[in-house]
């Protein structure tokens, strides 16, 4: 009965550094979200993944921002040239069935997240 | 853009109070409006409201939606310490693929 899972749970990088962050979704769900939370702040949403393909990245703030779901299952969250301003607890959420269909509401599971630090 | 915002941004009473924590939002095209409660972790979810009027409950927790007025309210009875958290209120995107939340009210909750 595992939930979302995420790694690492911290992360201190120098600035200029890449980063990689990991995220689990629960077994079969189809739908998988990530958000970036900064201190103080409510989630705002970076990327969402139907399966393997990448439907929406409008939220990634800039082309350091790359993520993945090659097999549909796994993601990764990779930041290039870390910067200060990256610094934030980056949230995985994923969904069992396809998200932007109508009908009863399709919860989304949050991840523990990784709170990365950029020094 | 679509907006939410939540008030106040924290709070802080004594066990037994009843509290009232407010939200509003701008959207372009409102599907649902959902509450969560994130304890230093993973916001866990609370309620979904879709029409306007109807309370749902849940223990001492209970939330309304007003959509002609655009805004929800969730409100805690006889909090406790375990009810400090921060309640996060969220508006799904036009596209029905993300979550658009607010900055959050954090709440304390003093023995």
């Amino acid at each position: 009965g595992a939930g979302v899972s995420q790694s690492p749970r911290y992360k201190v990088a120098k600035r200029g550094q890449d980063v990689a962050l990991r995220c689990d979704p629960i077994s079969g769900h189809v739908s998988l979200f990530w958000y970036q939370q900064a201190l103080g702040q409510g989630p705002e949403f970076l990327t969402y993944f139907q399966n393997e393909a990448q439907l929406d990245k409008s939220g990634l703030p800039s082309d350091r921002f790359f993520a993945e779901r090659p097999e549909g299952s796994v993601s990764t969250l990779k930041i290039q040239r870390t910067q200060q301003e990256d610094s934030a607890v980056y949230l995985c959420a994923s969904s069992l069935f396809l998200s932007g269909a109508s009908g009863s509401y399709n919860e989304q599971f949050f991840g523990p997240g990784t709170r990365l630090t950029v020094l | 853009e679509d907006k939410v915002v939540q008030s106040p941004l924290s709070l802080v009473v004594h066990e037994g109070d009843t509290v009232t924590l407010n939200c509003s939002y701008e959207v372009t095209n409102f599907r649902s409006l959902l509450w969560y409660k994130q304890e230093k972790k993973a916001p866990t979810f609370l309620f979904m409201l879709t029409s306007s009027g109807i309370e749902k409950k849940s223990g001492r927790l209970s939330s309304i939606l007003d959509k002609k007025e655009l805004f929800s309210i969730l409100n805690i009875t006889a909090t406790q310490t375990g009810d400090s958290a921060v309640y996060l209120c969220a508006v799904m995107n036009q596209a029905g693929t993300a979550l658009i939340f607010g900055k959050g009210t954090t709440l304390s909750v003093s023995s």
